[in-house]
C-alpha cells in the first residue's frame, strides 16, 4: 500500500536559517504529493502541492519538488521566520477504488524557531 | 467564511462507553472524510462520506465504528464500547466534491479523545 516517510522531529533552526525537511514517499500509480502545515489549537492547512513529476509547488517562500526517480518531496525554505514554527506533514494522494481522493500522511515534524 | 468545525475539542471517556464526535464541514461543502492519528504515528484515512451515504469506509474498523452524515446537521463520528487502544486525535475534512485534483480537503483542528 501507500506510504510516507518523513524526517523525524522536532526540529529547530534559528530565524533566517536554511529549512530543509525530507519526505520520502512509496505509491503505486501516479499519485499527487502534498504539504500541509498545522499551526497550535488550529487545523490541518493545505501549504502547497504537486500533481505530476517535476512539477514544483510553491507558497509563502516555501517549494517542494515532486522528484519520481527518488520518490521525494522534501519541503525547503530559504529563511525561516518564527511565524513558521508549527507542525508540518507531508502526504499523497490517490484515487479510491470508489473514485473519491484519499490521503496518506507521515507523522508530522514539528519545527521551532527561536528568534 | 467558518472553517471546518469540530467539536468536542477534547473528549474522556471510560473504557466502555461511547464516544461521539462531531464535524461541521464548510459551507457549501456536501463531502466529508474522518481521519484519525495514533501516537506517534501519521493521520490514517477512515471513511469518506457524502450527504446521507457512505462512499467509502474501506479505512474503518469493522467493530464498534460508525460514522453518518445525515441530509441535515453535522457528520457524526460514533465509537461504542471504547477501548484505550481509540486513544488518538480524529480529524474530519470536507471538500466541495470528492474528485481527485478538483479541489482541496479542509481540515478541522481535530477532537482529541482520550479512554481511561
Amino acid at each position: 500500500g501507500n506510504s510516507v516517510t518523513q524526517m523525524e522531529g522536532p526540529v529547530t533552526l534559528s530565524e533566517e536559517a536554511f529549512l530543509t525537511i525530507n519526505c520520502t514517499y512509496t505509491a503505486t500509480g501516479y499519485p499527487s504529493l502534498f504539504w500541509y502545515v498545522q499551526y497550535p489549537g488550529e487545523g490541518l492547512q493545505l501549504l502547497l502541492k504537486a500533481t505530476k513529476a517535476d512539477d514544483k509547488g510553491s507558497n509563502k517562500g516555501f517549494e517542494a519538488t515532486y522528484r519520481k526517480e527518488t520518490t521525494s518531496f522534501h519541503l525547503e525554505k530559504g529563511s525561516v521566520q518564527v511565524s513558521d514554527s508549527a507542525v508540518y506533514f507531508c502526504a499523497l494522494s490517490d484515487l479510491s477504488n470508489f473514485g473519491n481522493e484519499k490521503l496518506t500522511f507521515g507523522t508530522g515534524t514539528r519545527l521551532t524557531i527561536i528568534p | 467564511n467558518a472553517g471546518v468545525m469540530q467539536n468536542p475539542r477534547h473528549l474522556v471517556r471510560r473504557r466502555g462507553q461511547e464516544a461521539r464526535l462531531r464535524c461541521s464541514p464548510m459551507k457549501g461543502h456536501s463531502h466529508v472524510y474522518w481521519y484519525r492519528q495514533l501516537p506517534e504515528e501519521g493521520l490514517k484515512f477512515m471513511v469518506y462520506l457524502q450527504k446521507e451515504n457512505i462512499i467509502d469506509e474501506s479505512g474503518m474498523p469493522k467493530e464498534r465504528f460508525s460514522a453518518e452524515f445525515p441530509k441535515e446537521g453535522p457528520s457524526i463520528l460514533r465509537i461504542q464500547q471504547v477501548v484505550r487502544g481509540d486513544s488518538a486525535a480524529y480529524f474530519c475534512a470536507s471538500s466541495p466534491s470528492g474528485a481527485r485534483g478538483t479541489d482541496t480537503q479542509y481540515f478541522g483542528p481535530g477532537t482529541r479523545l482520550t479512554v481511561l
